[in-house]
């Protein structure tokens, strides 16, 4: 079956310390995006990809680094800058383009907690 | 900044009922108007992907119209069920934009 597998599907680090979280794709989907939810707040965007080799910054980029090297995998590194990375990160997919009018397909998220 | 506001936050009704929530977004430059459901432990699965004023499509028992005029879109649920409940988001994107804006969603809980 096709789908978005992120990894783990829980995380604790230490502050202080990058971690880098999973998302891999076997949609054959061109676009793939980071987004990070809080309680009470609505998905907000991290960082998108629309073709390998090349990235964009989303609304909450700062702490934060992505590659895009391969088309089925878009792995996010939470860094040590990011002031409050404790979140629930969801990973996303779509074609064509930038989601646009195409849906999102979704992973089954990461919840990271940093003490 | 462009905003996104879902109605209500959360809602309980009896196995049976039918319900509708509100998703508002901005009315100028317009582009697509995405639903999406989201049960706990699973991920976000999409609903419908709007991007005609007055367009109303329908999946199951679940419905939605658009009205990009006055900015907003309404999802419908006929005779809920238990297995229903979950939280529904809609997401907008503009002509300009380039990725979607999510409002905080609608928490539905059916009680049997």
């Amino acid at each position: 079956d096709g789908g978005i597998t992120q990894s783990p599907k829980y995380l604790f680090r230490k502050e202080g310390q990058n971690v880098t979280l999973s998302c891999e794709q076997n949609l054959n989907h061109d676009a793939m995006y980071w987004y990070r939810q809080d309680p009470g707040q609505g998905l907000r965007l991290i960082y998108y990809s629309q073709i390998v080799n090349d990235f964009q910054k989303g609304d909450i980029a700062e702490g934060y680094s992505v590659s895009r090297e391969k088309k089925e995998s878009f792995p996010l590194t939470v860094t040590s800058a990011q002031k409050n990375p404790t979140a629930f990160y969801l990973c996303a997919s779509s074609t064509p383009g930038t989601g646009r009018n195409s849906p999102l397909h979704f992973g089954n998220g990461t919840r990271l907690t940093v003490t | 900044i462009l905003n996104v506001e879902q109605s209500p936050q959360s809602l309980h009704v009896q196995e049976g009922d039918s319900t509708n929530f509100t998703c508002s977004f901005p009315s100028s430059n317009f582009y697509a108007l995405h639903w999406y459901r989201w049960e706990t432990a699973k991920s976000p699965e999409a609903l419908f992907v709007m991007t005609l004023n007055g367009d109303e499509k329908k999946k199951g028992r679940i419905s939605a119209t658009l009205n990009t005029k006055e900015g907003y879109s309404y999802l419908y649920i006929k005779g809920s069920q238990p297995e229903d409940s979950a939280t529904y988001l809609c997401a907008f994107i503009g002509q300009a934009g380039t990725a979607l804006i999510f409002g905080k969603g609608t928490t539905l809980s059916v009680s049997s």
